[in-house]
């Protein structure tokens, strides 16, 4: 079936520090999705990305979309304690419109 | 702003008890989805709808049902709970998306079931 992993599970981090979280499918994905939970709290949409290879910042953040449209990051420069939570992505599979969501990277920021 | 609400934040049922789940969108979203969530496992699909009396089965959806009367509601049933069905349900919703895309999904803030 249709897997989307990703890593690290848990990421703990010095404030300032930089945080990366790899998303990798097991099948061609028509685009891919991030969205961000902060404890407690319930998924929220951050971005969207189509064309292989892309590259969308977002202020602090930078998501890319691998040429081969399996695998996607999103990097963080200078963590603040704003930032944490648990980054999940999310994808459709060719032809079939419902999202696979990845295990999610929790991110901790040590103050 | 789109809002999903989800009727209970938390419910504490016995095994062997039918249990309703109620989300109501107010954006005339024709997608409405079921997730759970559990620790390590990241958000399962349960079950998905495109329209209203429209339902598919998602990756996981044993031992679960819904029901889409009307456009804005999306209910999910468990017919007789037990104790691996506590988790957080987490429902969303969104627009049909233009080619090549697919909708953002907009979540409720969750359900979470404990199922004794």
């Amino acid at each position: 079936g249709q897997q989307v992993m990703q890593i690290p599970q848990y990421q703990h981090v010095q404030e300032g520090e930089d945080f990366t979280t790899y998303c990798n499918s097991s099948t061609t994905l028509s685009n891919i999705q991030w969205y961000k939970q902060r404890p407690g709290g319930h998924p929220v949409f951050l971005i969207q990305l189509v064309k292989s290879g892309e590259v969308k910042k977002q202020k602090r953040l930078t998501f890319q979309f691998g040429e081969a449209k399996k695998n996607s990051s999103l990097h963080i420069t200078a963590t603040q304690t704003t930032d944490v939570g648990t980054y999940f992505c999310a994808g459709p599979h060719f032809g079939n419109e419902k999202l696979t969501f990845g295990t999610g990277t929790r991110l901790t920021i040590i103050p | 702003d789109v809002k999903v609400t989800q009727s209970s934040r938390y419910l504490v049922k016995r095994t062997g008890e039918k249990v309703f789940l109620e989300c109501v969108q107010d954006m005339d979203h024709e997608n409405m989805f079921w997730y759970r969530q559990d620790p390590g496992l990241g958000l399962r699909l349960i079950y998905f709808s495109y329209d209203v009396k429209m339902k598919e089965k998602g990756d996981i959806p044993e031992g679960y049902s819904v029901s889409r009367e009307k456009k804005e509601r999306f209910s999910l049933i468990l017919e007789s709970a037990s104790t691996n069905q506590t988790s957080m349900y987490l429902c969303a919703s969104s627009l049909p998306p233009p080619a090549a895309n697919t909708g953002e999904l907009f979540f409720g803030e969750g359900s979470r079931l404990t199922v004794l």
